[in-house]
């Protein structure tokens, strides 16, 4: 079965732009998480989808991110504007039931 | 709130020689889930290994065995037999439904692998 697909692999912006990142989750799976890894520190939690609902956003670190979820199926998650401190790897999971995630290979976002 | 602390930034081992990756976490819940992530140059996070904290038997899963002691809030990795496939970014992780099974990652501890 395909993985979780997340796109771009990289993306270089300058500060004040926007940039969408998008996970495609494998096929059937309801939860759909997103985080987030700032150089050198630990791996963050963002939020959690379940199908198409939000189920626990409260690790979105301000209001320029934005996440969605489209019809239960892929997500995207929109940053804007985006600042220095928005760099790092973003990660992607998905699961069906309670865990036994597969992850995405990340999007590593720079911002100059 | 649960914490989980890698306390090893950097190890190292030589090829065929075992290593231990240590891990402690801190929560008040009684039933959870533990987990071992590696992240090798690729970026893909791929699972090492899971134990679920009613579970007293350590898990193993061919070279890669734990050491889970729940009293103590401790979850170590052993490698054994280390082939230089296993050099990669290690990640321990904790899980709880209260928390809709998001995980909570240590900061990682990368491992080297000499020949």
């Amino acid at each position: 079965e395909a993985g979780v697909t997340q796109f771009p692999s990289h993306s270089v912006i300058e500060k004040g732009q926007t940039v969408t990142l998008r996970c495609d989750p494998i096929s059937g799976h309801d939860n759909l998480y997103w985080y987030r890894r700032v150089m050198g520190k630990e791996i963050k939690f963002l939020l959690h989808f379940v199908k198409e609902s939000k189920q626990d956003e409260s690790g979105m670190p301000n209001n320029r991110f934005l996440a969605e979820r489209t019809g239960g199926t892929y997500s995207t998650l929109k940053v804007q504007p985006a600042e220095l401190e928005d760099s790092g790897v973003y990660f992607c999971a998905s699961s069906q039931g309670s865990f036994g995630y597969t992850f995405g290979s990340g999007t590593r976002l720079t911002v100059v | 709130a649960q914490t989980v602390t890698q306390s090893q930034p950097e190890m190292s081992v030589q090829e065929a020689e075992t290593v231990t990756l240590s891990c402690t976490y801190d929560t008040s819940e009684s039933d959870y889930y533990l987990f071992w992530y590696k992240q090798p140059p690729s970026r893909q996070m791929i699972l090492v290994i899971r134990q679920e904290a009613y579970k007293q038997q350590n898990a193993t899963e061919n070279r890669f065995s734990v050491n889970f002691q729940k009293a103590a809030k401790s979850f170590s990795l052993k490698i054994s037999d280390s082939q230089l496939g296993d050099a990669a970014m290690y990640f321990c992780a904790y899980t709880h439904s209260n928390s809709g099974y998001a995980l909570n990652f240590g900061k990682g501890t990368s491992l080297l692998v000499t020949p």
